[in-house]
């Protein structure tokens, strides 16, 4: 079973810092997105990503989130200067769009800790 | 930000009991439902995906969409421990591309 792979599983960084967080998603799906889910609450979408561009956000995802796709396989997070209430689980899917959809396949996760 | 109403329980059945799921909303544009499983800091694990109004089934798992009336179920058969866990709904307007708008879950326990 194909599946989307996310590294690392927990990280801890200081406020202010910079953290990157990396998915590999399915290999013949060809929209990419990030979402995150604060403890107890519901998950959240932040950002999708096709044909190498945004094509969506929310308003949480504001000027200090980016996302890239560096090369043929990786899908990126980063978060420019981490606050404590970017604590949270984020969760990278993809999906396969267009005839033999099958819906969003997200990964298991990075657990971010702020302090 | 669209809204998606999912009572939170939590609900205890015994083993072997019928399981039915719900999930109400109010953004008539949504086409594209779907019911992930999640367990204690995991990743949703996707379930069913279904397009527009019917039922789909899939081993012990049903899913319905009532889009007249805005609605949506999830039923699982002969329920077992192992599938103790929290059920999101989700939806979307179109295939992929955009926002999955989720509920906030609804746990689940089902006791031997």
């Amino acid at each position: 079973e194909p599946e989307v792979t996310q590294t690392p599983s927990h990280q801890v960084t200081q406020m202010g810092q910079e953290v990157i967080l990396r998915c590999v998603p399915i290999s013949n799906h060809l929209y990419f997105y990030w979402y995150r889910q604060i403890l107890g609450q519901k998950v959240e979408f932040l950002v999708s990503f096709y044909n190498n561009e945004i094509s969506e956000k929310s308003e949480i995802f504001d000027d200090q989130f980016s996302v890239e796709r560096p090369d043929g396989s990786n899908f990126t997070l980063k978060i420019r200067s981490t606050k404590l209430e970017d604590s949270a689980m984020y969760f990278c899917a993809s999906s396969r769009g267009g005839q033999g959809a099958s819906g969003y396949t997200f990964g298991s996760g990075t657990r971010l800790t702020v302090v | 930000q669209k809204e998606v109403e999912q009572d939170p329980g939590p609900l205890s059945v015994p083993e072997g009991a019928i399981v039915s799921l719900n999930c109400t909303y109010s953004n008539s544009a949504f086409q594209y439902f779907m019911w992930y499983r999640q367990y204690s800091r995991k990743g949703p694990e996707l379930l069913m995906y279904t397009y527009s109004s019917g039922n789909k089934e899939d081993g012990r798992f049903t899913a319905q969409v009532d889009k007249s009336s805005k609605y949506i179920s999830l039923f699982i058969r002969d329920s077992q421990p192992s599938d103790s866990a929290t059920y999101l709904c989700a939806m979307s307007a179109v295939q992929a591309g955009t926002a999955l708008i989720f509920g906030k879950g609804t746990t689940l326990s089902v006791s031997s």
